[in-house]
């Protein structure tokens, strides 16, 4: 049971270059969501998707697409990186989206230049 | 609009010595509490939650945090830090917003325990 993983642990892009970070959870949960965490202002939600099928905009939408692509696999893509977008990013899951804890991927480490 | 606001951004403790974090939020409607810490280099996990009942509650590695509704405070404590509780912690609210239920992460404390 691995939980929630995320690939790639780290990436540098130059700016205007695209890339999808991928998230898959073992755990059978329907919710699942994507933040991105800058120092000194705690984890902001970027996209969630309540059940697969569906997807929301979170706090800081702008820049970012997603993709739900089953119940276990939820995408985040950077179409045109910009240097505003360097940052850790989290997956995370939960069973559904009220009352129920979330549980997070590692992160991964982005540095657009 | 929902919001969560944790005072202290940075906290210096001795080993042993007690911990409080502050957590204050700010909806009037039903809500479900979180904290979550992150150890360096880690991901966040759970620390306890509350959903309803006593609004004393404990949580792993001798952490509980008390809910009051009057001050929409949910303060984090532990009687007696040790080195391996330096992390970064995080409270949580989750509520009812326009089109669903949100979960709004507070800024963050850092913890650092001298040992």
């Amino acid at each position: 049971n691995a939980g929630v993983t995320q690939t790639p642990k780290f990436q540098v892009l130059k700016t205007g270059q695209s890339m999808t970070l991928q998230c898959a959870q073992d755990m059978n949960h329907n919710s699942m969501y994507w933040y991105r965490q800058d120092p000194g202002m705690g984890l902001r939600l970027i996209y969630y998707s309540a059940s697969e099928g569906t997807t929301d905009k979170g706090e800081v939408p702008n820049g970012y697409n997603v993709s739900r692509l089953n119940k276990r696999e939820f995408s985040l893509r950077l179409e045109s990186a910009a240097p505003s977008q360097t940052s850790v990013y989290f997956c995370a899951s939960s069973s559904g989206q009220y009352s129920y804890e979330q549980y997070f991927g590692p992160g991964t480490r982005l540095t657009v230049t | 609009a929902q919001s969560v606001s944790q005072h202290n951004h940075h906290v210096i403790l001795s080993e042993a010595a007690s911990l409080e974090l502050g957590c204050n939020y700010s909806y009037g409607g039903t809500v479900n509490l979180f904290w979550y810490v992150q150890y360096p280099g880690q991901h966040l996990q759970l620390l306890l939650k509350y959903f309803s009942g006593d609004p004393l509650v404990k949580g792993i590695k001798g952490f509980e945090a008390e809910f009051i509704k009057s001050k929409f405070s949910f303060n984090l404590r532990k009687p007696s830090v040790q080195w391996s509780d330096t992390a970064e912690y995080f409270c949580a609210v989750n509520a009812r917003n326009t089109g669903g239920f949100k979960t709004i992460f507070g800024a963050g404390t850092r913890l650092f325990v001298k040992a």
